[in-house]
């Protein structure tokens, strides 16, 4: 059962509008929700998380949506640049991250054309 | 500069063979994951450890194992590896998830 859920395998944006990604989750337990990011042959990094006690969270032109009543969270690249051209996975975990376990999504794949 | 190093990059191994993937963290993190990567499931946990002597099943955990000796090793092995194992492995180490983990780059493992 997948607890984590990123329904679009894949999204293509032109270079300087909005790319919106999206994350599902089942477990009303997870408490902290976090993205990354990943290139091709590198692990991923760590880009933004937000807490359960807040509905979002910026970062430069990374913003964190949650919507708890629907366990739903997005993030929001504004404006979309072609480096931004990566796999990005959303991740949860309960406890506020003291526990340090995740559960990642199947990861959405961002494509920003110039 | 701290770092977390995996090796080796990539492996190509035969099926029923034992197989050991390392990890090394000079971040002297406690926390420590492996997480496999294939197309469609995402990250999915394998095995973790909090600290030395520690370890713990993750959500794909059979067929796989590891220890945890010293705080900078988590070393995973495949007792005998199938080819249902082919896929890329990544480590990471954290101190809490308050800021993310640091993952390795990937051991790209295919079983023939």
């Amino acid at each position: 059962d997948q607890q984590v859920k990123q329904n679009s395998p894949s999204l293509s944006v032109q270079e300087g509008r909005i790319s919106i990604l999206n994350c599902d989750y089942t477990n009303s337990m997870f408490d902290y929700f976090l993205w990354y990011k990943k290139y091709p042959a590198e692990g991923p990094t760590f880009l933004i998380s937000i807490s359960s006690i807040k509905d979002k969270n910026e970062d430069g032109r990374f913003t964190v949506f949650l919507n708890k009543s629907a366990k739903h969270l997005s993030l929001h690249i504004v404006p979309s640049q072609p480096g931004d051209s990566a796999v990005y996975f959303c991740a949860a975990t309960s406890g506020s991250g003291n526990t340090g376990k995740l559960i990642f999504g199947q990861g959405t794949t961002l494509q920003v054309k110039p | 500069d701290a770092e977390i190093t995996q090796s080796p990059r990539h492996k190509i191994t035969e099926t029923g063979r034992q197989v050991t993937l390392a990890c090394h963290q000079t971040w002297n993190h406690n926390n420590m994951f492996w997480y496999r990567q294939d197309l469609g499931h995402g990250l999915r946990l394998i095995h973790y450890s909090y600290g030395v002597q520690d370890t713990n099943k993750g959500e794909v955990s059979d067929g796989y194992s590891v220890s945890r000796s010293n705080t900078e090793d988590l070393p995973l092995t495949l007792e005998s590896a199938a080819s249902s194992q082919t896929s890329v492995y990544f480590c990471a180490s954290s101190e809490g998830t308050s800021y993310g983990y640091t993952f390795g780059s990937g051991t790209r493992l295919t079983v023939v």
